[in-house]
Formats: structure tokens, sequence, C-alpha cells
């Protein structure tokens, strides 16, 4: 049974950088077969794709974010991560890892529980 | 301003069908048949109901079903129930460059 779950600070302070974890259960990111990504959702509004990493350490990231996404991952921990530099309010927002293949051609399939990050002094 | 456009609230009474749109581009929904759809309740991680326009995954009801014509792709609940009342997202796969497109959301209101 397929488990996502995120972990990382609930609060993170203007202007410094957002760091999460996915922890994956129930499967390998050292697929081929398979993508994991993270999608946001600031409270009250709608989702917004951040990036996505493959098993070999390929990244695609919303260009919309620019240079301030990098995602990697651990295989061998079975974890992959995100970090966000230099944050705003604006970045308050529930963040999912999620699983899909390729370009989405079954949908995001599998979403973490999602957790809460706020940015503020 | 999301890249998809989705009208904000979609109501209707129990056992009425309803339907939710999704407009993109020539670039996104027009050109690729890889739409997919999610519910979310409030609080909850959204799931996928739709995925490849038309496709539902393995326990979702067949009450949900999704269409596309040109660049507006559809989602079509019917015999609508109160545990409808939820969230509802489309989602595009948009190239190389863009990558993935999202609707800005459907509130579906049960009356």
């Amino acid at each position: 049974h397929l488990q996502l779950q995120e972990s990382g600070p609930g609060l993170v302070k203007p202007s410094e950088t957002l760091s999460l974890t996915c922890t994956v259960s129930g499967d390998s990111l050292s697929t081929r077969s398979y993508y994991w990504g993270w999608i946001r959702q600031p409270p009250g509004k709608g989702l917004e794709w951040i990036g996505t990493v493959y098993y070999n350490g390929d990244t695609y990231y919303n260009p919309s974010l620019g240079s301030r996404v990098t995602m990697s991952l651990d295989t061998s921990k079975n974890q992959f991560f995100l970090k966000l530099t230099s944050v705003t309010a604006a970045d308050t927002s529930a963040y999912y890892c999620v699983r899909h293949a390729a370009m989405i051609s079954g949908g995001f399939d599998c979403w973490g529980q999602g957790t809460l990050v706020t940015v503020s002094p | 301003q999301s890249a998809l456009t989705q009208p904000a609230s979609v109501s209707g009474s129990p056992g009425q069908s309803i339907t939710i749109s999704c407009t993109g581009t020539s670039s996104d929904v027009g050109y690729f048949n890889l739409v997919s759809w999610y519910q979310q309740h409030p609080g909850k991680a959204p799931k996928v109901i739709i995925y490849e326009g038309t496709k539902r995954p393995s326990g979702v009801s067949s009450r949900f079903s999704g269409s596309k014509s040109g660049i507006t792709a559809s989602l079509t609940i019917s015999g609508l129930q109160v545990d409808d009342e939820a969230d509802y997202y489309c989602c595009s796969y948009a190239g190389s460059t863009t990558h993935v497109a999202f609707g800005g959301g459907t509130k579906v209101t049960v009356l």
C-alpha cells in the first residue's frame, strides 16, 4: 500500500529557505515507472504544481518559481526533498508530495496528507 | 491567475447532473489528451477521479465522467449526492516547458 508522508518545519522566516522531506513507503523511488513531485495550496486557494524529480535525479520545475526551487532524492532512504529559497508570505501554503507517471498520464495518483508551512517573522 | 479556467462555483440538487468546464489552450488541453480531475473535501488532500480525459481510477464512482471538445475539458457528475459537495480541480499536461497547468478550482454545492 503506497503512502507518502511530508515532514519539515511548520514555520519559516521570510527570506529563509523552506525545506521539506517526503518519505515514501510501499513503492521504490528507484522505479522508472513513476515520477515524484510537490504541489502546494495557499489557504483557501487553488493548487500549484511546484516541480518533479525522477529516479535518476532529473528535475522539472514550474517556470514561475524560477531558480528558487531545488528538488532531489535519496533512493537509499526512499525520500525526496524540496528546497524553496528566499521565501515570502506568498509561499505560505499546504505542501503535498505526490506520485505520477510520465506526462501526468495517470494523474497525480497518490498524495501525502499535506503539511502546512507558514512564512512569518 | 490559473492557466486553466474553471467556473468558481456550480450547484445542483440531489439526483441532478452538473457539468464543470475547464478551458485551456491549444498548447495544453487542446493538444494533449492528458486532462485529470481532482476532488478535494475540506481539510483533505485532493484525490484523482478522472485521468487521461475520460478514464476513472479503480474505485471511483461511474457517476463521474470526463470529456473534451477542442480546448475545453468537462467533468460531469450525474446523480448528484450530498457527499459530492467538494472542490474540483482540472489539470493538464502542458508540454516540456510549462509541464503542468491547473485550473483555479470549482466549488460544487449540493442544494
